[in-house]
């Protein structure tokens, strides 16, 4: 079956300071692979997509390039900032097209502190 | 664009109470929502999946008797926890797709219910 796999956290990090939490997957065929965002007491937030091999998605400084060699999509960012603490869900969905279930990894929180 | 709202936002009941769980979207039409529950520092876990019109597809291990679903609108999907007990505390999330964007599959959440039973 599917499954997205996360590095543990919490992730504690200075302001300023280079993101990346790791990001793989199992699934058959080709995936579209998401990374939603959890701030405190809110629900989660599409925070950048890639539907295929190659693509990079990206949205407020995050990047994550889809890397179907080595079934990842990992998430960088060059400079966190306090505002980013928040828990981070890698999800892959099986087949493009039609709002397909999500399967989520375990999330990682991330702490940015000054 | 494309909001979801739950209401409502947390719940106590007692033990074998009923309580039922709304998730709207509020400025598109979603032909399809889905049900989660997200247990402490821990990961989304799909409960079943919610067609307009149309019975739930529930995943694996979910009672469908325990925890009916109805989607009778384009904009309104409510889950029902029947006969709680306080194993059924946990975070609630719906999410819905928009249905005007052809093969869409990003998925819009709420912001979630939280349910505690005593």
């Amino acid at each position: 079956g599917n499954s997205v796999t996360q590095m543990e956290g919490p992730v504690t990090l200075s302001e300023e300071a280079f993101l990346t939490i790791n990001c793989t997957y199992t699934a058959t065929g080709y995936p579209s692979l998401f990374w939603y965002v959890q701030y405190p007491g809110e629900g989660l937030q599409l925070l950048l997509k890639a539907t295929k091999a190659d693509d990079k998605g990206s949205n407020k400084g995050f990047e994550a390039t889809y890397r179907k060699e080595t079934t990842s999509f990992h998430l960088e960012k060059g400079s966190v900032q306090v505002s980013d603490s928040a828990v981070y869900f890698c999800a892959l969905s099986p087949l493009t097209g039609g709002g397909n279930k999500l399967t989520f990894g375990t999330g990682t929180q991330l702490k940015v502190e000054l | 664009g494309a909001v979801v709202s739950q209401h409502p936002s947390w719940v106590i009941c007692k033990s074998g109470t009923s309580v039922k769980i709304e998730c709207r979207s509020l400025d598109f039409q979603a032909t399809t929502m889905f049900w989660y529950r997200q247990f402490p520092k821990q990961s989304l876990m799909l409960m079943a999946t919610s067609n307009e019109g149309s019975k739930a597809t529930y995943e694996q291990g979910v009672e469908k008797d325990k925890f009916l679903i109805n989607h009778a609108s384009l904009t309104l999907s409510t889950l029902t926890v029947t006969s709680a007990h306080p194993e059924d505390s946990s975070f609630y999330i719906c999410s819905a797709v928009d249905r005007a964007i052809p093969n869409q599959e990003t998925q819009y959440f709420g912001p979630g219910t939280r349910l505690l039973v005593l």
